[in-house]
């Protein structure tokens, strides 16, 4: 079976703030990938990023940068500079083996004041 | 703009009266899914479709029904067996059904059922 974790499931923050989102994921495969969406207010969830399971160099996309460490079974995502408009729902999810089904996090709920 | 179209995006039922979500995409995706998101639960798969005329259960199917008579189109019928019918539901499409292919997702469909 296969899971993952957001533990957070609030977090607010003031505008220029530096904000990291937990993930921590299990599975007995060794072959997997992560991913993170965004959902926005507007509803639809939009793909961020995907990482497989041999691959832990670390990924930055302009303010966005994600850490993956195996050893710990995590991948946090990091936003820098956090602006009004990364105010979302952001969810981290896992596709592992034979099972191509993508297990969600529960979601961590994003608010950043002006 | 190639995308993925939920009709409508609020629909209100009486208890009893089964439903149809409509979900129609223009990517030429092969897999479809529909997904069911409560408040603190993340996002469940209720159904999803490799290609067109297979589609299989996930993981909370009891209650609802699906069609895939055509590559573009993957309705979603809410029967009066479902008990608790009200929810936002998302539909998504991946360009095959595998570990790595990440989700384009429609805006949703929020059914609230009374």
């Amino acid at each position: 079976a296969q899971k993952v974790t957001q533990a957070q499931t609030e977090i607010s923050v003031v505008e220029k703030e530096d904000v990291t989102l937990d993930c921590v994921y299990e599975t007995r495969d060794t072959t997997y990938y992560l991913f993170w969406y965004k959902q926005p207010p507007s509803g639809e969830l939009v793909f961020l990023i995907r990482r497989n399971s041999f691959d832990e160099q670390n990924e930055i996309s302009g303010r966005y940068s994600w850490n993956f460490q195996k050893s710990t079974s995590s991948f946090n995502f990091t936003i820098t500079a956090s602006q009004v408009v990364d105010s979302a729902v952001y969810f981290c999810a896992l596709t592992a083996g034979a099972n191509s089904k993508l297990t969600f996090g529960k979601g961590i709920t994003l608010s950043v004041r002006p | 703009d190639g995308g993925i179209t939920q009709s409508p995006k609020y629909l209100f039922r009486k208890e009893g009266q089964n439903v149809t979500l409509s979900c129609e995409q223009n990517l030429n995706h092969d897999a479809m899914y529909w997904y069911r998101q409560d408040p603190g639960q993340g996002l469940r798969l209720i159904y999803y479709s490799q290609i067109v005329n297979d589609f299989q259960k996930g993981d909370i199917a009891e209650g609802y029904s699906v069609s895939r008579e055509k590559k573009e189109s993957f309705p979603l019928t809410v029967t009066s067996a479902q008990k608790n019918p009200t929810a936002f539901y998302l539909c998504a499409s991946s360009i095959v059904f595998d570990l790595n292919s990440p989700l384009h997702f429609g805006n949703g469909t929020r059914l609230t059922v009374t």
